[in-house]
């Protein structure tokens, strides 16, 4: 099993400039979601999804869009990129959507800069 | 603010002492997780240990968690220095929706 694949590892940007950062699972999880880590801040949530169809908004959605058209992909659009959405984002999944309650596997990261 | 907060921030120690960290949180919790973060990785599920339980075990792990407190420790016994890494904690509170907030994290480092 591949676990968790985020694609692009690295990607640079022009400010305003949008892209979409791929994440796949072949896990077959319910849950899966995308954070941001910046120095010193841990992990901050941004979006989630507990299914194909359902997604929801974490702690930092704005400037970031998310579909969940089938149980494997999760991919993470930034619409207009700024230079303050630098930072290292993680795909991360989990086998149930109740609260990570069997722990999440995550990605190895795609680290972003935006300039 | 962050749910999770680990302390300390940064802990160095020799090969083979035992290393604790601690985190504390903010709300009722439905579990709490530890994870491992190699330098340019991503994370590593080590442990959950859920809100009824005290005490959890793996391997030279060792978590703790005081409900009345709202706190957690993780102790990593007999250190090595494939232990040097950053350690999260994070918790999934019990007032409903899905969302798993995770602290800042300690660095520790490990001395061979």
């Amino acid at each position: 099993n591949a676990g968790v694949t985020q694609t692009p590892k690295f990607q640079v940007l022009k400010t305003g400039q949008s892209m979409t950062l791929q994440c796949a699972q072949d896990m077959n999880h319910e849950y899966m979601s995308w954070y941001r880590q910046d120095p010193g801040m841990g992990l901050r949530l941004i979006h989630y999804s507990v299914g194909a169809g359902i997604t929801d908004q974490g702690e930092v959605p704005n400037g970031y869009n998310v579909s969940r058209s089938t149980t494997e992909d999760f991919p993470l659009r930034l619409l207009s990129a700024a230079p303050s959405q630098t930072s290292v984002y993680f795909c991360a999944s989990s086998y149930s959507a109740l609260q990570g309650g069997y722990g999440y596997t995550f990605g190895s990261g795609t680290r972003l800069t935006v300039v | 603010s962050q749910q999770g907060e680990e302390d300390p921030q940064a802990l160095s120690i020799q090969e083979g002492e035992n290393a604790t960290m601690n985190c504390s949180y903010k709300t009722s919790i439905n579990n709490l997780q530890w994870y491992r973060q190699n330098s340019g990785r991503g994370l590593v599920h080590l442990i959950l240990i859920r809100s009824n339980e005290r005490e959890k075990h793996s391997g030279r792990l060792r978590v703790t968690l005081d409900t009345s407190k709202k706190s957690s420790s993780l102790l990593i016994t007999a250190s090595r220095a494939a232990d040097t890494a950053s350690y999260f904690c994070a918790t999934a509170p019990d007032t409903g929706g899905f969302k798993t907030i995770f602290g800042a994290g300690t660095r520790l480092f490990v001395k061979a």
